[in-house]
């Protein structure tokens, strides 16, 4: 299967301090990766897509400098909140298409990790 | 801009017969697909349709009009464990994937 993995899975911070969020693909390579939020009982609203070796491409609405993603390699993303607050606190799950995802057929079927819950105080 | 509507709770009874729907306004479309998630859990795919029609794997099954913009997930055969959120998702372009407001389906005994 396609498995991503995150880490941590929960994170308390005081405000001000900056978390880093790792999002990794164990068996397969994603060259693109997305980072969703969730509020509780709320939907997952995209905040930007990852893209190995270059920018991320941010959702409308979503500070870049506040949440600055490095796709450094094809396993490895990383999401960090800078000057976290209290408002910032939510789930942040990050996701990834499967090794076969450019094929016919193609269902575009991501993958999640588990998520990271923060909590910022 | 993208929107997805679906109704915030629906309940049901274990054996019973659940439809939970979902209207769309995107400026994209390259399919509907629909995902469930426990709390605290991560998303896991349910199925998908790009075309319309329906599509059934097992006790689900999803059913996609594209002139109406609108879909249904159908699950069948309740069970407690189908407890849970569920969310559609619209592919808007190759590669984002947006959700739906999410229907938290209560299965009681």
């Amino acid at each position: 299967g396609a498995v991503v993995s995150q880490h941590p899975s929960w994170v308390i911070c005081k405000s001000g301090t900056s978390v880093k969020i790792e999002c990794r693909s164990l068996d397969f390579q994603a060259t693109t990766m997305f980072w969703y939020r969730q509020f509780p009982k709320q939907s997952l609203m995209l905040m930007a897509t990852s893209n190995e070796g270059s920018k991320a491409t941010y959702e409308q609405g979503v500070e870049k400098d506040k949440f600055l993603i490095n796709h450094a390699s094809l396993t490895l993303s990383t999401l960090t909140v800078t000057s976290a607050h209290p408002e910032d606190s939510s789930f942040y799950i990050c996701s990834a298409r499967g090794p076969n995802s450019a094929g016919q057929g193609n269902t575009g079927e991501l993958f999640f990790g588990e998520g990271s819950r923060l909590t910022v105080l | 801009g993208q929107s997805l509507e679906q109704p915030s709770e629906v309940t049901a009874v274990e054996g019973a017969i659940v439809q939970i729907n979902c209207t769309y306004q995107t400026s994209g479309f390259y399919g509907l697909s629909w995902y469930q998630q426990h709390d605290g859990g991560a998303p896991t795919f349910l199925s998908y349709n790009a075309l319309d029609g329906l599509e059934e794997t097992g006790r689900f099954s999803s059913f996609l009009s594209r002139s109406d913009s609108y879909g249904y997930l159908l699950l069948q055969e309740l069970q407690m464990k189908d407890s849970a959120s569920y969310f559609c998702a619209v592919r808007a372009g190759f590669q984002k994937l947006v959700f739906g407001t999410g229907t938290r389906l209560l299965v009681s005994p």
